[in-house]
């Protein structure tokens, strides 16, 4: 069985300071790995993903992710965040298979003006 | 393209009624999934459908939960009789074709709240 583990369930930041987001998977075969991020009522929307190859994958609204099999963490970073940042952001793994999607319980993004 | 379209936005009903929600993936997408999401915690996938036969259902309440996929596009969520702890959100989304690197496209959900 595949899980996913989002170690703080809120993050405040100051605006225009960096941000890094926690996730660890585990899983007992390949997995592909999502962050999405949901707006006040509205539903998720994918920021990024790693398939394979390159480790560091790249985002929309400047958001990049790292890919560690070693460690089996997939966190999330943004060197300077904005107001609009602010969102809940979750951490998500594929099987590959029948592409059951496995989702964690979500950080909340708070930026600080 | 247009996204995914759920209905209604919002529903408020007392216990013991039934709901139904309703879904139009994105055209072509072979793939459509229903995910509970209660307040404070990550989606939950309640069933999984590949065209219109069930891939995953294991997690759907099935005495009081069902769903259908008409035709391989449209679909629909019924609960009957609701019960107060399924107050949450169910989004539905969808993906081009079942397979792990295939993102979920999702609609903006549907909020019950069950008195």
């Amino acid at each position: 069985a595949q899980s996913v583990t989002q170690l703080d369930s809120q993050v405040p930041v100051f605006e225009e300071a960096p941000v890094e987001l926690r996730c660890n998977y585990s899983s007992s075969v390949s997995v592909y790995l999502f962050w999405y991020v949901q707006y006040p009522n509205q539903g998720l929307q994918l920021l990024l993903k790693y398939l394979s190859g390159s480790t560091l994958v790249k985002g929309i609204n400047g958001f990049e992710a790292e890919f560690n099999k070693s460690q089996t963490s997939f966190h999330l970073r943004k060197p300077s965040v904005h107001i609009s940042d602010t969102a809940e952001y979750f951490c998500a793994v594929s099987d590959g298979g029948y592409q059951k999607v496995t989702f964690g319980i979500g950080t909340k993004l708070q930026v600080i003006p | 393209e247009a996204g995914v379209a759920q209905s209604p936005r919002y529903k408020i009903i007392e216990k013991r009624q039934s709901v139904a929600f309703w879904c139009n993936p994105i055209s072509g997408h072979a793939t459509l999934y229903w995910y509970q999401q209660i307040l404070g915690q990550g989606p939950k996938l309640l069933i999984q459908f590949q065209n219109n036969g069930v891939v995953d259902d294991s997690q759907l309440p099935k005495d009081r939960f069902s769903a259908e996929r008409l035709k391989g596009v449209d679909s629909t969520l019924k609960i009957q009789p609701a019960k107060l702890e399924d107050s949450a959100v169910y989004l539905c989304a969808s993906s081009r074709r079942t397979g792990g690197n295939s993102p979920l496209h999702f609609g903006n959900g549907t909020r019950l709240t069950v008195t």
